[in-house]
């Protein structure tokens, strides 16, 4: 069974502070990884990942894949108080558009 | 990206009762997906939405409890029946958009079952 583990599942820091979230993954016939922010209900999507040590890159948010380890990993730096959201990584398999996410990490930046 | 509503965004419902949730996407997509997200948990995959015929639901999830439609390439239906407190969630609907081969969400119905 496909299987998408995240950590830490709290973080609490300060801002200004740089963060990296971890997420590992055990998906057949892997296909990609997506990361996504939860601030209410709605996920928004920020990146997605197929290929390994290539990093993405989006203002103060960066990923890469390391797809020999099966993880990836988050950065945000300079944090802010409105970075203050869940973070969710899902695995794709190939031949197949549905997401299996790992938990969340619920990410707490304080002024 | 493909921009997704969905209606209403949140109920209170009555135990025994059903709730049918509405999903509409701005332009034509290959697949749309239901989840929910159960208060403290992440997101589970109830049923992908196929165009003109049945939906294709996940394990623990069947069609008597969660009956969809899909009669068009834009906009899907859940309904949520014989509803109980368990049922309480967030139910996500999602978009497949071939052309950035990723996947969008509508902003989600919070249900409250009493």
């Amino acid at each position: 069974e496909d299987k998408v583990v995240q950590s830490p599942l709290s973080l609490v820091v300060h801002e200004g502070d740089t963060v990296t979230l971890n997420c590992s993954y055990e998906v057949t016939n892997f296909r990609s990884l997506l990361w996504y922010k939860q601030e209410k209900k709605a996920p928004t999507f920020l990146f997605m990942l197929t290929s390994s040590g290539i990093e993405k890159k989006s203002g103060r948010l960066s990923s890469i894949l390391d797809k020999k380890e099966l993880f990836s990993i988050l950065n945000i730096t300079a944090t802010q108080t409105g970075d203050s959201a869940i973070y969710l990584c899902a695995g794709r398999g190939r031949g197949a558009q549905k997401l299996v996410f790992g938990q969340g990490t619920r990410l707490t930046i304080n002024p | 990206s493909a921009v997704i509503s969905q209606k209403p965004s949140r109920d209170i419902c009555q135990r025994g009762t059903s709730l049918t949730i509405q999903c509409q996407v701005d332009s034509q997509v290959t697949m749309m997906f239901w989840y929910r997200q159960q208060p403290g948990q992440s997101l589970t995959l109830i049923a992908t939405a196929n165009q003109g015929s049945e939906a294709t639901y996940e394990s623990g999830f069947v069609i008597d409890k969660f009956p969809i439609s899909r009669p068009n390439l834009t906009f899907s239906t859940l309904t949520v029946s014989n509803m109980s407190p368990e049922d309480s969630s967030i139910y996500l609907c999602s978009a497949y958009a071939g052309s950035l081969d990723t996947q969008y969400f509508g902003p989600g119905t919070r249900l409250t079952v009493l």
